[in-house]
């Protein structure tokens, strides 16, 4: 069964570093999100992307942080100059008719900004 | 703001009983309704979506939505241990993307 693929699983970073996280979507999915969850609270959207550009964004999605659909698979999260708040499990999903429909998560990457 | 709200429980339910799960919102227009599944340390999977007030029924699993209450529950019927997990609701308004609940922690034991 396709998935959604993100890699790493774990990163640890030292605070002021950057960091990518890569996402291999669903390959006929068309809208592709970038959510957060901190340890012990909810489920946040930081991105929305589709037809290779950025379709809605949250307050928390500020300048630190871009996304990328780099060669057609692919679709990255950076975070350009990494804080302590932004340790977190962020998790890329992908639909093939957007937010309305089933999302797709992939199993998500932890991110340790110490 | 636009909010979603759930008890963050723990609900305890013994196996086999009848687990409810009960979610409001705050954006009347609102347009989708979904409830989503989430064991601990892995990623939300979908369980059901509903559109439409009234009951949706997916094997023992029952969405119920009540948009003029803004609320959405969730039924799980003959509850399982293997249902002990954190249950999300999440809603869409007229913008591509889901607003998440802080998710209800569902325990049954046997």
């Amino acid at each position: 069964e396709p998935e959604v693929t993100q890699t790493p699983s774990h990163q640890v970073t030292q605070m002021g570093q950057e960091v990518i996280l890569r996402c291999v979507p669903i390959s006929n999915h068309l809208y592709f999100y970038w959510y957060r969850q901190i340890l012990g609270q909810k489920v946040e959207f930081l991105v929305s992307f589709y037809n290779n550009e950025i379709s809605e964004k949250s307050e928390i999605f500020d300048d630190q942080f871009s996304v990328e659909r780099p060669d057609g698979s692919n679709f990255t999260l950076k975070i350009r100059s990494t804080k302590l708040e932004d340790s977190a499990m962020y998790f890329c999903a992908s639909s093939p008719q957007g937010a309305g429909g089933e999302l797709f998560f992939g199993e998500g990457s932890r991110l340790t900004v110490l | 703001q636009k909010e979603v709200e759930q008890n963050s429980g723990p609900l305890s339910v013994p196996e086999g009983a009848i687990a409810s799960l009960n979610c409001t919102y705050s954006d009347r227009g609102s347009q989708s309704f979904f409830w989503y599944r989430q064991y601990s340390g892995k990623s939300p999977e979908l369980i059901m979506f509903i559109y439409s007030n009234g009951d949706k029924e997916d094997g023992r699993f029952t969405a119920q939505l009540n948009k003029a209450s803004q609320y959405v529950s969730l039924l799980i019927r003959d509850s399982q241990p293997s249902d002990s997990a954190t249950y999300l609701c999440a809603v869409k308004g007229n913008t591509d993307k889901l607003i998440f609940g802080t998710g209800t922690r569902l325990q049954v034991f046997p």
